[in-house]
């Protein structure tokens, strides 16, 4: 089992552009977990999916991002017209029972 | 609210000397709490779960609900020992964890 992937590592967008972030769980994890790290912070929760269906939006800005989990593919962050505060790390999470997460390696979003 | 809090951002010991990692809570249930560590270049990991009750690398944690604390403690810290440690709170029906912010543990030879 491969762990957790999160592509790309690295993404650089200027102001105004889309960024998409992917995960992929590992296999038989049906529940997904997004989180964002800001300088000098703690990871903060975003949203919380399972197949198809988004559980838990709360952690989420209200305008810009989008988050979904087909029954098919990755998981996709979705942020558009990305602005400089948006520059952090996302990392996501799988768990198969909604328990213990496993994490991926993040990926480290600049904005220009 | 809930909340975690690890007050420390760097704590920095020497081979061999005991370490303490303090983390702090808020929760209105029953908690479940965990830490994580992160080594240079490596992704998150759970280290260990308070409903285990079981030693991961020397570490143990015991769950202070007086104190509401879950404090991370090895007897003699080695330099491989040097990570990132984040304390996390169980967010109950909803999944998520809820993070502190990180202590950096720096142990020197």
């Amino acid at each position: 089992n491969a762990g957790v992937m999160q592509n790309p590592r690295h993404l650089v967008r200027r102001r105004g552009q889309e960024a998409r972030l992917r995960c992929s769980p590992m296999k038989g994890h049906s529940h997904v977990y997004w989180y964002r790290q800001l300088p000098e912070e703690g990871l903060k929760f975003m949203v919380y999916l399972q197949k198809e269906n988004i559980i838990d939006e709360s952690g989420m800005p209200k305008e810009r991002f989008s988050a979904e989990f087909p029954k098919e593919g990755p998981s996709i962050l979705r942020i558009q017209q990305v602005v400089r505060g948006d520059s952090a790390a996302y990392f996501c999470a799988s768990s198969p029972y909604g328990d213990e997460q496993f994490f991926g390696p993040g990926t480290r979003l600049t904005v220009l | 609210a809930q909340r975690v809090t690890q007050p420390e951002k760097l704590l920095s010991v020497f081979k061999g000397a005991p370490v303490e990692l303090k983390c702090n809570y808020s929760y209105s249930g029953s908690p479940e709490l965990f830490w994580y560590v992160q080594y240079s270049r490596q992704r998150l990991q759970l280290l260990l779960r308070h409903i285990s009750r079981e030693s991961i690398k020397g570490f143990t944690a015991d769950l202070n609900k007086g104190e509401t604390s879950f404090h991370l403690k090895k007897p003699f810290a080695q330099e491989e020992d040097s990570a990132m440690y984040y304390c996390a709170l169980y967010g109950g029906s909803q999944g998520n964890l809820i993070f502190g912010k990180g202590t950096k543990l720096s142990v020197k030879p």
